[in-house]
Order: structure tokens, then C-alpha cells, then sequence
């Protein structure tokens, strides 16, 4: 049983200040890397993926990924009440597989 | 570029019916997959067409089948609905190209399933 792991959260953060959203995942050959944003009552919203090991900046958005450690994380510089959401994180097995795998999302509150 | 659609976005059904929910992808996507989203199981995959053929289909029941038509619209159906079929139904695009979902998936803006 392939499985991605979050915090549920909620994870709380001053306006300004950056969060940290981590991802962990069980199959070792997955290839690719989703970050999702979901508000609610809204759909997932495609915000970020990341392929190779290292960071991947996007403006205030950076995602690391570490595939020894089956390991990725999503960074919110300057984090605004509009972060506000679940992030779900996602993966993708790679070559032959036409589905993502999501983790239960981590629930974001950036306080004014 | 229009995003992908769902029709209808709400849905109030007995036990015991059946249901037929339509999808049409963002235009040049020809891989649209349909997930499951409750409170309790977070998302889940049902199935993902390419080309009208069904290439993976995740562990539901018989009751939910589904179709791609040669326009890449795409159509599940659920029959003899149960309560915990309760959901939100959201349908994703993505170009499909080569042999993996290295481009992502765009969500539509899913259809909310309630099932009494």
C-alpha cells in the first residue's frame, strides 16, 4: 500500500513569516512531486512539482525534495492570509502510472 | 484556456439510484482521471482514461464505471448508491503525454455527491 504522510495540522504562522509544510512517502521509486492548495469549499489547485532531488524556488514558494530520506517539503516565504488553505502533497510512481497519491493534507493558518 | 468542467456541481440522489456525473478537460488534454474526495479517506483515485481506454483504476467497487469519449469528455457513473458514497467528486486533466503524469493534474471544480 503505497501512502504519503502530513501533518494535519492546523499549523499556525504570523503573517510574514515563512511556513513549513513537510511530506513524507513509502514507495521508493516515486518520481514525481505535487503540491496542492486547497481552499475551502474549492478544488486542489495545482501549485507546485519538483522531479529532482534539491529546491525548486517559484516565487514565494519553494519545494525541496529529498529521495533518500523519501522526504519533501513545501517553504512559504512571507506568508500571507490568503495561504490560508490545506496543502496536499502528492506522488506520482513514475513511468506506467497514471494516478498521484495524496496525503490527507496539512491545514494552514497564516494570523494577521 | 478554459479549465476543466463538471457538470452538474450538485447532486442530491436516494439509496439505491444511480448517478452519471460529465467531465470535459481543458482543451488539448487528452488524459482526464476522476478522484473521490471525503472527509474521512481524503482523495482518492478512481480511474484515469487516455485515448478512450481506461489505463488504471483504483480500488472501488464494480458500482463505479466510468468512460472517455473521442472529444476526451469524460462520464463516471455510480449505480445502486449507498450513503457512504457521499462526496465530492472531482474530475483532473492532464496532457497525458509519454508515460506518466509528469505534468500534474488539473482539477475541475469537482461535483458535490449527497447521497440519503
Amino acid at each position: 500500500q503505497k501512502e504519503v504522510e502530513q501533518n494535519s495540522g492546523p499549523l499556525s504562522v504570523p503573517e510574514g513569516a515563512i511556513a513549513s509544510l513537510n511530506c513524507t512517502y513509502s514507495d521508493r521509486g516515486s518520481q514525481s512531486f505535487f503540491w496542492y492548495r486547497q481552499y475551502s469549499g474549492k478544488s486542489p489547485e495545482l501549485i507546485m512539482f519538483i522531479y529532482s532531488n534539491g529546491d525548486k524556488e517559484d516565487g514565494r514558494f519553494t519545494a525541496q525534495l529529498n529521495k533518500a530520506s523519501q522526504y519533501v517539503s513545501l517553504l512559504i516565504r512571507d506568508s500571507q492570509p490568503s495561504d490560508s488553505a490545506t496543502y496536499l502533497c502528492a506522488v506520482n510512481a513514475g513511468a506506467g502510472s497514471y494516478q498521484l497519491t495524496f496525503g490527507k493534507g496539512t491545514k494552514l493558518s497564516v494570523i494577521p | 484556456k478554459a479549465g476543466v468542467t463538471q457538470t452538474p456541481r450538485y447532486l442530491i440522489k436516494t439509496r439505491g439510484q444511480q448517478v452519471t456525473l460529465s467531465c470535459s478537460p481543458i482543451s488539448g488534454h487528452r488524459s482526464v482521471s476522476w478522484y473521490q474526495q471525503t472527509p474521512g479517506q481524503g482523495l482518492q483515485f478512481l480511474f484515469e482514461y487516455f485515448s478512450e481506454t481506461q489505463r488504471n483504476k483504483g480500488n472501488f467497487p464494480g458500482r463505479f464505471s466510468g468512460r472517455q469519449f473521442s472529444n476526451s469528455r469524460s462520464e463516471m457513473n455510480v449505480s445502486t448508491l449507498e450513503l457512504g458514497d457521499s462526496a465530492l467528486y472531482l474530475c483532473a486533466s492532464s496532457l497525458g503525454r509519454g508515460r506518466s503524469l509528469a505534468g500534474g493534474l488539473y482539477f475541475g471544480p469537482g461535483t458535490r455527491l449527497t447521497v440519503t
